[in-house]
């Protein structure tokens, strides 16, 4: 399994762009890449998921670098709704694996 | 579309009662399915996942036990509640063919006393 490492906690202020950087260094051939995010008393919901190079939603932007051992969740222009914790996810697409997460980041925005 | 339902979405036991949690998912089939436990101010720890019927795998050691009688439905379960198995639990799913996207139920809050 590819283990992820996020940091604990970040503060950013409204208007700002947020960069979330998660490590997984022992990330297998057929793994993706996917980031939730979670608010309290709610379960995680998904916000982007990438395999290389740059991905880009309507929430979001992911880039993954060439070896694949970091990827960089970015939030534009964060506001005070962001606030919550983010969640880095590494596995295999193939059916019946287990999806295991880290410790996520937990995000603060300040007006 | 596919949605999935989990309840109840708050429950109080004393220690030692049995634990029945359910979560049903609509609109796929054969999907994967998944518990999760979240301690208060805790990431995510998981605890089981099934990929059919009748098949359940476990992650970790536990005072708790999951079912899966039909292909859309996940049971999570215990015969005594011990202390430590409060938590905000919670059942995804995701498709069965692959793609590692999860769809999160909205969890239980359970505390034991």
């Amino acid at each position: 399994l590819a283990k992820t490492t996020q940091p604990i906690s970040m503060d950013s202020y409204e208007g700002q762009e947020v960069n979330i950087t998660c490590s997984h260094n022992n990330i297998a051939t057929n793994d993706y890449i996917t980031w939730y995010q979670q608010f309290p008393s709610q379960g995680p919901r998904f916000i982007i998921q990438g395999y290389k190079t740059k991905v880009t939603n309507e929430v979001a932007s992911l880039f993954i670098p060439a070896d694949r051992k970091s990827s960089t969740l970015s939030l534009p222009r964060v506001s005070l709704s962001d606030t919550a914790v983010y969640y880095c996810l590494v596995g295999d697409t193939g059916a019946g694996n287990m999806l295991t997460f880290g410790g996520g980041t937990r995000l603060m925005v300040k007006p | 579309s596919q949605t999935i339902h989990q309840w109840p979405a708050t429950l109080v036991q004393p220690v030692g009662s049995p634990l029945s949690l359910e979560c049903t998912v609509e609109g796929t089939s054969n999907p994967n399915l998944y518990w999760y436990r979240q301690a208060a101010g805790r990431g995510l720890q998981l605890l089981f996942y099934s990929v059919g019927i009748g098949q359940i795998s476990s992650e970790v050691p536990q005072n708790l036990s999951a079912s899966r009688p039909q292909d859309r439905q996940f049971i999570l379960s215990s015969k005594k509640l011990l202390l430590s198995d409060s938590g905000f639990y919670l059942c995804a799913w995701r498709d069965g063919g692959g793609m590692e996207k999860l769809f999160f139920g909205s969890g239980t809050q359970l505390s034991v006393l």
